[in-house]
């Protein structure tokens, strides 16, 4: 079975600074990974993802991760946090190349940008 | 505009009652999942299909039933059976042509109420 773990629930930063949102997986062969967003009461805005190749991955709005595979980890980084960021974010991992298209959520960081 | 429509947006049901939230997508994704997310848990699969007329159980399939008539279309129903239905429900697609990979998009959400 998948899984992903995001062991923060609340991530604080002051705005400027940079920004760490963590996230391990587990699946049985290569995954395919993915960040998302959620603003109150709206669905999930797609941020980035690794499926292949370079390690580092930048996404919109400024974010980037690092595919780490013998940590079995893709953190979310921001050089310097805006406020706007403040929001639910989301990892979510995919077993690349099954049969089956099973998709897996860890269970949302929040993140709270500071002034 | 293509997209996911979920409606309705808000919906209020009696205990023991049935219910359907529907969810369509113009996009010609060919998966779709229903997800619902509680505070603290995150988002957890209820029931996901890949093509018409199949669909796989998730995690909390409990209480619930979908149909796949249409590849458009993936409504979904909870049943009475389903003792805790309160929680904000989302759906996704994801298109499986050209190999795997590809992000999924997420409508905006039910938010179901049982009153």
């Amino acid at each position: 079975a998948q899984s992903v773990a995001q062991p923060e629930d609340q991530v604080n930063v002051a705005e400027g600074n940079p920004l760490t949102v963590k996230c391990t997986y587990s699946v049985s062969g290569n995954p395919y990974l993915f960040w998302y967003v959620q603003y109150p009461n709206r669905g999930l805005q797609f941020l980035l993802k690794y499926i292949t190749g370079d390690n580092l991955v930048k996404g919109s709005y400024g974010f980037e991760a690092e595919f780490n595979k013998s940590q079995t980890s893709f953190h979310l980084k921001k050089p310097s946090a805006l406020v706007s960021d403040s929001a639910l974010y989301f990892c979510a991992v995919r077993e690349a190349g099954a049969g089956s298209y099973q998709l897996t959520f860890g269970k949302g960081t929040k993140l709270s940008v500071i002034p | 505009d293509g997209g996911i429509t979920q409606s309705p947006k808000y919906l209020f049901r009696k205990e023991g009652q049935n219910v359907t939230l529907s969810c369509e997508q113009n996009l010609n994704h060919d998966a779709m999942y229903w997800y619902r997310q509680d505070p603290g848990q995150g988002l957890r699969l209820i029931y996901y299909s890949q093509i018409v007329n199949d669909f796989q159980k998730g995690d909390i399939a409990e209480g619930y039933s979908v149909s796949r008539e249409k590849k458009e279309s993936f409504p979904l129903t909870v049943t009475s059976a389903q003792k805790n239905p309160t929680a904000f429900y989302l759906c996704a697609s994801l298109p499986l042509a050209g190999g795997g990979g590809k992000e999924a998009d997420f409508g905006h959400g039910t938010r179901l109420t049982v009153v």
